[in-house]
């Protein structure tokens, strides 16, 4: 079966490291996102992509970079971990952005300290 | 601009029906998504609303009326394991984007 997975689930990190979260989707899915939920926000989109090398940028990706070099892959890098980035992460895929069902991973749980 | 809002909260009954309400104002709608999040796991989709009216599934339905901004899901029967975070999102249209509300949280108690 298809499947999206993230890894990994759960990350204590120091202020001021680099930090790479996967996620690896099977659905063949061309559209891939990343998100943060923090109590009293919601859903925030970071990072999404629609495709092989192309990246763009949600409302609240400052400090966070991705990459997209083949279909199944979307890294989040975190560039210089701050402790405002203690948050729980969820990596998505769906067919037709915005038309057909997101796919979600299991989340990753980072804290910063 | 993008606005959604829903109920922080709400608690309801074993074997009863619930209503979650989602409103949103928007220039632009492309469709409106609900999914369900239990504590501790990700969102998984519930149904997607794109034309006005009711749309049926199993115990679980969504309406939507795009003259008003509105849209409610419906939750008959009620089970405990109901008991999560119900979100709705819209489709502004531009570039393909979610909007996300902040998540309903729902207790369901015996």
């Amino acid at each position: 079966d298809a499947e999206i997975t993230q890894s990994p689930r759960h990350k204590i990190t120091e202020t001021g490291r680099q930090v790479t979260l996967a996620c690896h989707q099977t659905w063949n899915h061309n559209n891939m996102f990343w998100y943060r939920q923090d109590l009293g926000h919601g859903l925030r989109l970071i990072h999404y992509s629609y495709g092989v090398q192309d990246t763009n940028k949600g409302e609240v990706s400052d400090g966070y970079s991705v990459s997209r070099s083949n279909t199944e892959d979307l890294p989040l890098t975190l560039e210089s971990a701050a402790s405002s980035q203690t948050s729980v992460y969820f990596c998505a895929s769906s067919e037709r952005q915005g038309i057909d069902e997101a796919f979600f991973g299991q989340g990753t749980r980072l804290t910063v300290v | 601009g993008q606005n959604i809002d829903q109920p922080t909260e709400m608690t309801a009954t074993e074997g009863a029906i619930v209503q979650i309400n989602c409103t949103y104002q928007t220039s632009g709608f492309n469709g409106l998504f609900w999914y369900q999040q239990h504590a501790g796991e990700a969102p998984t989709f519930l149904s997607y609303n794109v034309l006005d009216g009711l749309e049926e599934k199993g115990r679980f339905s969504s309406f939507l009326s795009r003259s008003k901004g509105y849209s409610y899901l419906l939750l008959k029967e009620l089970q405990m394991k109901d008991s999560a975070s119900y979100l709705c999102a819209y489709n502004a249209g531009n570039n393909r984007k979610l909007i996300w509300g902040l998540g309903t949280s729902l207790a369901v108690n015996p």
